[in-house]
């Protein structure tokens, strides 16, 4: 199984922010990478597919980029409903593990 | 509107059985694959397994945690998905939540629409 690993676990920030979150495979697995958020009590939302396409509807402040073994999710202006866990996909190959999760904190 | 809708979840003992079903409306369901993902309390999200189309052969993958246990259905002409859980482990406990699949050429695969979950208790 590939295994997907976030940094950081949490991180505390301020509205207006940039912030990262990386995760890293442990295989290449090209762009075939999914990053969803999720808030308490809520199913995931979709927010980037394929490394870097962003899903129709979500805002613009958000992006990926990578490939290979190595990936990242930038939110470039932090706003207050930002805050939320954030979680990355892999889709190359069966199990479509994810990874543990950054919790983004006031 | 994508709608997607869990049910059958409940409080079942060790060793027990439970089916979940996912009813899907408002797109082709037959045209999709559909995944199930788990999340227990306090915990991360975890892939279960992948229903695929009737093209595909209707062909399942599942996580390796529940393989051999688990076993991921549909049937298309009820718009739904099942997952039939057998030997149920107190960590089995979760919200179980299905999920449509996109996919495209050099995109992978994703899920863009989710149910709103239903929790599975096992417990004596």
């Amino acid at each position: 199984d590939i295994q997907m690993t976030q940094s950081p676990s949490s991180l505390s920030a301020s509205v207006g922010d940039r912030v990262t979150i990386t995760c890293r495979s442990s295989q290449t697995i090209s762009t075939y990478i999914n990053w969803y958020q999720q808030k308490p009590g809520k199913a995931p939302n979709l927010l980037i597919y394929a490394a870097s396409s962003l899903q129709s509807g979500v805002p613009s402040r958000f992006s990926g980029s990578g490939s290979g073994t190595d990936f990242t999710l930038t939110i470039s202006s932090l706003q207050p409903e930002d805050f939320a866990t954030y979680y990355c996909q892999q889709s190359y190959s069966s199990p479509r593990t994810f990874g543990q999760g950054t919790k983004v904190e006031i | 509107e994508v709608q997607l809708v869990e049910s059958g979840g409940g409080l079942v003992q060790p060793g027990g059985y439970l089916r979940l079903s996912c009813a899907a409306s408002g797109f082709s369901f037959s045209d999709h694959y559909m995944d199930w993902v788990r999340q227990a309390p306090g915990k991360g999200l975890e892939w279960i397994g992948r229903s695929r189309n009737k093209a595909n052969s209707y062909a399942t993958d599942h996580g390796s945690s529940v393989k051999g246990r688990f076993t991921i259905s549909r049937d298309d002409s009820k718009n739904s998905l099942y997952l039939e859980m057998n030997s149920l482990k107190a960590e089995d406990t979760a919200v179980y939540y299905c999920g449509r699949v996109r996919r495209g050429y050099d995109l992978g695969s994703y899920v863009d629409s989710w149910g709103q979950g239903t929790l599975v208790t096992v417990s004596s």
